[in-house]
């Protein structure tokens, strides 16, 4: 099975602190990359796509390792709403696998 | 209204019965797939569909089968459910057949099997 590699947390943290996630995948050949979040008993969304040269949306930056197959997700001055699952998710031949989730709790 | 439309929401049934879950969508997207989720196993591929005379197993599919009725509809069957079976199913479109990696899902179809 091609593996995507997540650590399932949960990491708590403080509201204002910045956390970092990190996913790791087996498949060399894999095509694209990206974050999805999960709320807990909802569907999953789209949080970002993550490029080679890392990009940044807000408060959160993507950066992917080619070389090493892995991916991180940093979120920075972390808020109440950011609690939730974080997905790494890979793009093999046109189908998506997903990683299992990182759990994120940021309290008051 | 939801562009990615799962029924029923939440289904209990007994073993051995055919079940049947059905997903529509308004997204006009070519790519349909359907997902189950489980605790700590995550989101698993059953089956996938790039248009309506394409079917493509993924990495669960047995005990499964699919019908792409039409572009806009995808239902999934089950024809003797078991228990271990029981789970949450997430239906799922993306627009492009070169798919960058967005899916819209719906809302998810919880399936409990006695």
């Amino acid at each position: 099975r091609k593996e995507v590699e997540q650590d399932p947390g949960p990491f708590n943290v403080p509201e204002g602190a910045t956390v970092a996630f990190n996913c790791t995948y087996s498949n060399s050949a894999s095509q694209s990359f990206f974050w999805y979040r999960q709320d807990c008993r909802k569907e999953p969304k789209l949080l970002m796509s993550v490029y080679s040269s890392g990009n940044e949306d807000g408060r959160f930056t993507a950066q992917l390792n080619r070389a090493s197959q892995y991916i991180s997700l940093l979120i920075r001055d972390s808020k109440l709403s950011d609690s939730a699952t974080y997905l790494c998710v890979v793009n093999e031949y046109s189908t998506l696998t997903f990683g299992k989730g990182t759990m994120l709790l940021v309290s008051p | 209204d939801a562009d990615v439309t799962q029924t029923p929401r939440n289904r209990i049934t007994k073993t051995g019965k055919r079940i049947m879950l059905e997903c529509s969508q308004t997204k006009g997207h070519d790519r349909m797939y359907w997902y189950r989720q489980d605790p700590g196993l995550g989101l698993r591929l059953i089956y996938y569909s790039f248009d309506v005379k394409d079917i493509n197993k993924g990495e669960i599919s047995d005990g499964y089968s699919v019908s792409r009725q039409a572009q806009a509809k995808f239902s999934l069957s089950l024809e003797s459910a078991i228990p271990n079976q029981t789970a949450l199913y997430f239906c799922a479109t993306s627009p492009t057949r070169d798919s960058t990696g967005e899916l819209f899902f719906g809302e998810g179809s919880r399936l409990t099997v006695l």
